[in-house]
């Protein structure tokens, strides 16, 4: 199975909101209420900001919010602050023969 | 929350093995078994498999044909990664990870990472 498609770069100004798209397929994101976001700042280890589609881990601001349409899911991020600007990876589940888990080729978040 | 450990970088010539360690910091792994992760230098994430700590059961990506291997020692609380057969492509940060209770196919818990290149 083929990495689920993310656009490469986002944008957005302090305070305001910024989608990212993750596409996949229904065996996979379609398929399964197993997203994740991950957020990865340069030299670090990635983070997870969402998991199960839209629930947040303790400690991830509600300025993060996940959701689900069909075999797109999206990760929104509101009141945008300086900090967010960094890169952003989905993943998903994906049953079949082979279970796996796919990630998305990420987006660079940048806070004009 | 345990933290998990990973083995130092290394470097290592196309068509040699490579094994890196994942230790639990404090003797317990987590219930969801270890997952490795790689990513390419500057590029995304690929999932590479996973294995219980409690069985041994193991779950490989079916890209890497075969060349890797996931073991676990309970009396140490490490898990060990093995590629074999490693070409220039292989060269990336190789992480261990896990979930915690309740995060299934979700990973908030992040070895540090180690870094390997694969030049000849």
């Amino acid at each position: 199975q083929s990495a689920l498609t993310q656009p490469p770069s986002a944008s957005g100004s302090p305070g305001q909101s910024v989608t990212i798209s993750c596409t996949g397929t229904s065996s996979d994101v379609g398929g399964y209420n197993f997203v994740s976001w991950y957020q990865q700042h340069p030299g670090k280890a990635p983070k997870v900001m969402i998991y199960a589609v839209s629930k947040r881990p303790s400690g991830v601001p509600d300025r993060f919010s996940g959701s689900k349409s069909g075999n797109t899911a999206s990760l929104t991020v509101s009141g945008l602050q300086a900090e967010d600007e960094a890169a952003y990876y989905c993943s998903s589940y994906a049953g079949g023969t082979y279970p796996q888990i796919l990630f998305g080729g990420g987006t660079k978040l940048t806070v004009l | 929350q345990v933290q998990l450990v990973q083995s130092g970088g290394e470097v290592k010539k196309p068509g040699a093995s490579l094994k890196v360690s994942c230790k639990a910091s404090d003797y317990t792994f987590p219930s969801n078994g270890i997952t490795w992760v790689r990513q390419d230098p500057g590029q995304g994430l690929e999932w590479m498999g996973w294995i219980s700590t409690h069985s041994g059961n193991t779950n490989y990506a079916q890209k890497l044909n075969g060349r890797v291997t996931m073991t676990t020692d309970t009396s140490t609380s490490t898990t060990y990664m093995e590629l074999r057969s490693l070409r220039s492509d292989d060269t990336a940060v190789y992480y261990c990870v896990s979930g915690s209770s309740g995060l299934d196919h979700a990973f908030d818990i992040w070895g540090q990472g180690t870094m390997v290149t694969v030049s000849s």
